[in-house]
């Protein structure tokens, strides 16, 4: 089966600085990668995700870049504002698929 | 549109007990999913139903179950509970149709405490 692995699992930045997120995989045939960002006692929210037709993805201050050959995909948050304090996901799968293989997450602190 | 509805957001339980948690789709999503989320090992794939029926499972023991309505809502059923069942579970929610753009819609999860 699938395996997602995430690091680090800690990461801490000043604000406005940039935050990068790694992920890598195991299985060739996941195509669809999506990025969730939990905060503290709420529900995962979909940030970005990205398919494997593409390379990167942005989205205001939040891209996303994919290296299918590698299998490694990663998340850089550009200018970070405290509110992006979180704890992130990255997740692998198939397209349509809803059973996503996630990573063990990253607690990202934003410190004003 | 509403979002995706669990009951109850807490529960404590006691080993050997049995549980069931309740999961209330977006309106129009046909596909439900359960993941188990606890620290540091992130959120585990359970199950996922479609039209009433289980669609995919994950490598949980038989001691998880769950169940898919007539109007998409779902339940799961956690038997002779143990100790390590002690997380947060949260179900999601999707259009089903597995379309390229169909994503994951969460609820704010039960947790579950067992003692």
């Amino acid at each position: 089966g699938e395996n997602v692995e995430q690091h680090p699992s800690t990461l801490s930045v000043q604000e406005g600085d940039s935050a990068v997120i790694k992920c890598t995989y195991s299985d060739s045939a996941s195509n669809y990668f999506p990025w969730y960002k939990q905060e503290l006692g709420k529900r995962p929210q979909l940030i970005i995700d990205i398919r494997s037709n593409v390379g990167e993805k942005k989205d205001q201050r939040i891209a996303v870049t994919l290296n299918k050959t590698a299998k490694h995909f990663s998340l850089h948050i550009t200018e970070t504002q405290p509110e992006d304090s979180a704890v992130y996901f990255c997740a692998a799968g198939r397209t349509g698929a809803n059973n996503l293989f996630f990573g063990t997450g990253t607690r990202l602190t934003v410190i004003p | 549109k509403a979002g995706v509805t669990q009951t109850p957001r807490y529960l404590i339980k006691t080993r050997g007990q049995q549980v069931t948690l309740s999961c209330s789709p977006i309106s129009g999503h046909r596909s439900v999913s359960w993941y188990q989320q606890t620290p540091g090992q992130g959120l585990q794939f359970l199950f996922e139903y479609f039209s009433e029926t289980q669609r995919n499972k994950g490598n949980f023991p038989g001691r998880f179950s769950g169940r898919q309505f007539s109007n998409s809502r779902s339940e799961m059923n956690v038997s002779t509970l143990e100790l390590g069942d002690s997380a947060l579970y949260l179900c999601a929610s999707s259009p089903g149709s597995r379309g390229p753009n169909e994503k994951l819609f969460f609820g704010s999860g039960t947790q579950l405490s067992v003692l």
